[in-house]
């Protein structure tokens, strides 16, 4: 069962512009989330969470924001880089639950 | 501090065989994951080990299995290979029993011919 959803597979954005990368989760009792950033050959990288006690959390060009009635959490990037490209994860987790439940990834191209 | 280690990086085995994967957290890290990516699925969670003992499993066959070792390190092992086993492997490292941030390894590329 895919409790953490990301539907974009894809998505193409001209440099500077902003990127906004969906994901949605079937799980209530999901508290945290995270997106994680996967460049080819190398294992995925951190980049920024969310408590569910938060509806918004920035880190420089990067800022997360969830929607709990929505079960709906974004990322969005402002400006975007060439650097950018790279596959993004979403990823949940529950109290407790001691794993976090990822969704499929999206890629992302960033054209300077 | 050095990164999560995994080894082999890159494996071909056929059909039938068995495989051990290696993989050597941070530095201080007790808790060790594993997953396992595939092109459309993501990443689909396998095992979790906290102080050698195995507190979560995801939905694999039971040819899937890992142990971890006192220093931590961890090994999974798959036996009787099949040609869907093929799929990068990840072990991500995390401090503390909550999880709530994993570092993960490069991975080990698996093929299976």
């Amino acid at each position: 069962d895919q409790q953490v959803k990301q539907n974009s597979p894809s998505l193409s954005v001209q440099e500077g512009r902003i990127s906004i990368l969906n994901c949605d989760y079937t799980n209530s009792m999901f508290d945290y989330f995270l997106w994680y950033k996967k460049y080819p050959a190398e294992g995925p990288t951190f980049l920024i969470s969310i408590s569910s006690i938060k509806d918004k959390n920035e880190d420089g060009r990067f800022t997360v924001f969830l929607n709990k009635s929505a079960k709906h959490l974004s990322l969005h990037i402002v400006p975007s880089q060439p650097g950018d490209s790279a596959v993004y994860f979403c990823a949940a987790s529950a109290p407790y639950g001691n794993k976090l439940v990822f969704g499929a990834g999206t890629i992302l191209r960033v054209k300077s | 501090k050095a990164g999560v280690t995994q080894t082999p990086r890159y494996l071909i085995k056929t059909r039938g065989q068995q495989v051990t994967l290696s993989c050597s957290p941070i530095s201080g890290h007790r808790s060790v994951s594993w997953y396992q990516q595939t092109p459309g699925q993501g990443l689909q969670f396998l095992f979790e080990y906290f102080s050698e003992t195995q507190r979560n499993k995801g939905n694999f066959p039971g040819r899937f299995s890992g142990r971890q070792f006192s220093n931590s390190r961890s090994e999974m092992n798959v036996s009787t290979l099949e040609l869907g086993d093929s799929a990068l492997y990840l072990c991500a490292s995390s401090p503390d029993a909550t999880n709530e941030k994993l570092f993960f390894g490069s991975g080990t590329q698996l093929s299976v011919l």
